[in-house]
This record gives structure tokens, C-alpha cells and sequence, in this order.
């Protein structure tokens, strides 16, 4: 079964502070990884996908195939930033699953 | 509309009541995702609808939760019989073709139900 893991329920770090949340996928081939992120009070909404390799208000994540993982990055976290954030994968067009999240909260 | 609509935001009921979650998807995708968000439990596939094709509904967890999508738009989430452990936000999200591409998930503010 395809899995997606997120091993940190709670990511607490501090403003200016590099960040890293963490995301495992089982399958072997060639996923779709995203990150959605959810802040407080809002919809859940897509923050960026591996396959634009873009930047998105200072987040990156880079598929590791030989890791199996897709990491979210950030040099120094902002307040704003805190959220909870989802990976996601998609095989062969399908649907989509979900890790469980991380609580990430940036401290002033 | 311009997103994903979702009714009630939220029910309140008592245990062992019928609820019906409404979700209106953005006009044009044809591919509509149940799942339910619980604390600490992240967030958990329900069912699946991809166009004329027979829906996935290997999420459900079990045969008190039922799904339909009439006429390829509006879905309803069912649940009957109402439990506590239901209590959840149950959320909606639609996208398009989902062999493109450019597939994405657009998702709804969700419905939080509380089962007392």
C-alpha cells in the first residue's frame, strides 16, 4: 500500500531559524509529491510541488528517490509561518494520499 | 463558484442520528476527494469520485459512511447512525482531469461535525 509519513506531529522552532519537515513515501516508481499547508482558520491549500522545483515563500523540497523522501525546507522561518503542513503523493494519475501533518510553530 | 463549497460548516447531533454533508466542487473538475481531518490523526482518505467511473471507496470506514455525486457535481457524504468517534472535520476537495498534469486539490473549508 502506498504510505506517506510524516514523523513529527510538533516542529517548534525559532524565528530565523532554518526548518526542515520531514516526509517519507513507500512507493517505488515515480510519485507526484506535494506539500499542502493549512493555516489557522483557512482552507488547506498547496504550497508546492516537485515537479515545478520551485520556491514558494521561501520553501523548498527536493525528491530524493533513493531516500524515498521529499523534505520541506526553509533557511530562516518566519512567524507567519506556522501551520500545519501536509505531504502528499499521486501515483499513475491517481488519488492522492495524505501523511498525517506537522504542527510546524515558529517561535518569536 | 469560484471554490469549493461545502454545507453545513458545522452539525451538531446526537448520537445515533443521520447526517447528510453537502459539497459543491468547482465548476468543471471532475474529480471529487472526501477525507476526514481528526486531531492528531492527520488526514484520512474516504472515498474517491473520478468522472463517470465507479468510485473508490476503500477509505470508508465503514458501511454507516456512504457517498454519491449526482450528475457528476454535487456530492453528499452520508453517515448513519451517528457515533462520537465520527466527530471530525469532514473536507471536500475537487480537481480536474486527474491524468493531467497539472492536477491539483482545491479544497473546501470543510464541515466540522460534533456527535454527542
Amino acid at each position: 500500500a502506498q504510505r506517506v509519513t510524516q514523523p513529527e506531529k510538533l516542529l517548534s522552532v525559532f524565528k530565523g531559524a532554518p526548518v526542515e519537515l520531514k516526509c517519507n513515501y513507500s512507493y517505488s516508481g515515480s510519485p507526484e509529491l506535494f506539500w499542502y499547508v493549512q493555516y489557522s482558520r483557512q482552507r488547506l491549500q498547496l504550497l508546492l510541488r516537485h515537479i515545478s522545483r520551485e520556491s514558494i515563500k521561501g520553501f523548498t523540497a527536493d525528491l530524493n528517490k533513493g531516500e524515498t523522501s521529499f523534505h520541506l525546507k526553509k533557511p530562516f522561518a518566519q512567524e507567519e509561518d506556522s501551520a500545519m503542513y501536509y505531504c502528499a503523493s499521486r501515483y499513475n494519475f491517481n488519488k492522492f494520499y495524505f501523511g498525517s501533518g506537522t504542527k510546524l510553530n515558529v517561535k518569536p | 463558484g469560484a471554490g469549493v463549497s461545502q454545507s453545513p460548516s458545522n452539525k451538531v447531533t446526537e448520537k445515533g442520528k443521520d447526517v447528510e454533508l453537502r459539497c459543491d466542487p468547482i465548476s468543471g473538475h471532475t474529480a471529487l476527494y472526501w477525507y476526514r481531518q481528526s486531531l492528531g490523526q492527520g488526514l484520512e482518505f474516504l472515498i474517491y469520485f473520478q468522472g463517470n467511473s465507479a468510485p473508490d471507496k476503500s477509505g470508508l470506514p465503514s458501511d454507516r459512511f456512504s457517498a454519491e455525486r449526482t450528475g457528476g457535481s454535487v456530492s453528499t457524504l452520508t453517515i448513519q447512525r451517528t457515533q462520537q468517534e465520527d466527530s471530525a472535520v469532514y473536507l471536500c476537495a475537487s480537481s480536474l482531469e486527474a491524468r493531467s498534469g497539472a492536477n491539483v486539490l482545491t479544497f473546501g473549508a470543510g464541515s466540522r461535525l460534533t456527535v454527542l
